[in-house]
């Protein structure tokens, strides 16, 4: 079974600060996905990677595949980015399932 | 908008009740997947279909059921319903159901059960 783990739980920032979100998984895999969960509850993929970096607006993911750790980050941060965020992997077995294992998520609050 | 349908938005239903969620995956999507969110164990997996026939299989008990119909819209039953079923469940869609793929969630139906 692969454990994912995410830091910190919560976090508050003010707006305009760079933040920080890690997630550290514990057996090998093909890709790592990044989720956002806004208040409402919807779920949107930001962003999948298998290597490298990958940037989206102020939004930036990285992994290393070796260490088995991703980051992501959100520059000039916006009280619009509350939300939770998660990280996702798929299950360390081979075959085709594209099913994930999720973090806990980290919740982040920007305060204007 | 993802593109994926979910309904109903919410349900609330009575212990012992049987309730069927419906989700219509993004066009040309031949995979869906089910995802339970509770407060208490998070977001977790219960089934996966591609194009008709199961393909991966969770957390999912017993009294929950789901396919895929030819048309690729899928649906969720639940029976015998619990206090402890109250939940958020997601369906989400992808190209091919590979462990590559990019998901795409509907918006959930928020399920309470008295």
């Amino acid at each position: 079974k692969n454990e994912v783990e995410q830091s910190p739980q919560n976090l508050t920032a003010q707006e305009g600060e760079f933040i920080t979100i890690n997630c550290s998984y514990s057996v090998g895999i093909s890709a790592l996905h990044w989720l956002q969960q806004h208040p409402g509850g919807g779920i949107v993929s930001l962003f999948m990677l298998s290597s490298g970096k990958k940037k989206h607006g102020r939004l930036i993911a990285t992994i290393n595949i070796q260490e088995k750790h991703s980051s992501l980050h959100i520059t000039a941060s916006h009280p619009r980015d509350s939300a939770v965020y998660i990280c996702a992997v798929p299950p360390p077995y081979g075959g085709s399932q594209g099913n994930l294992i999720f973090g806990k998520g980290t919740k982040l609050s920007v305060k204007p | 908008d993802s593109g994926v349908t979910q309904t109903p938005k919410h349900l609330i239903t009575a212990t012992g009740q049987r309730v069927t969620l419906r989700c219509s995956p993004r066009s040309g999507d031949l995979s869906v997947y089910w995802y339970q969110q509770s407060l208490d164990q998070g977001l977790q997996f219960l089934i996966q279909y591609y194009n008709g026939e199961e393909r991966a299989k969770g957390n999912i008990l017993e009294r929950f059921s789901a396919q895929q119909f030819p048309d690729l819209h899928s649906e969720l039953n639940l029976s015998s319903l619990e206090l402890g079923d109250s939940a958020l469940y997601f369906c989400a869609s992808s190209a091919d159901g590979g462990r590559t793929d990019t998901q795409y969630f509907g918006p959930g139906t928020r399920l309470t059960v008295l």
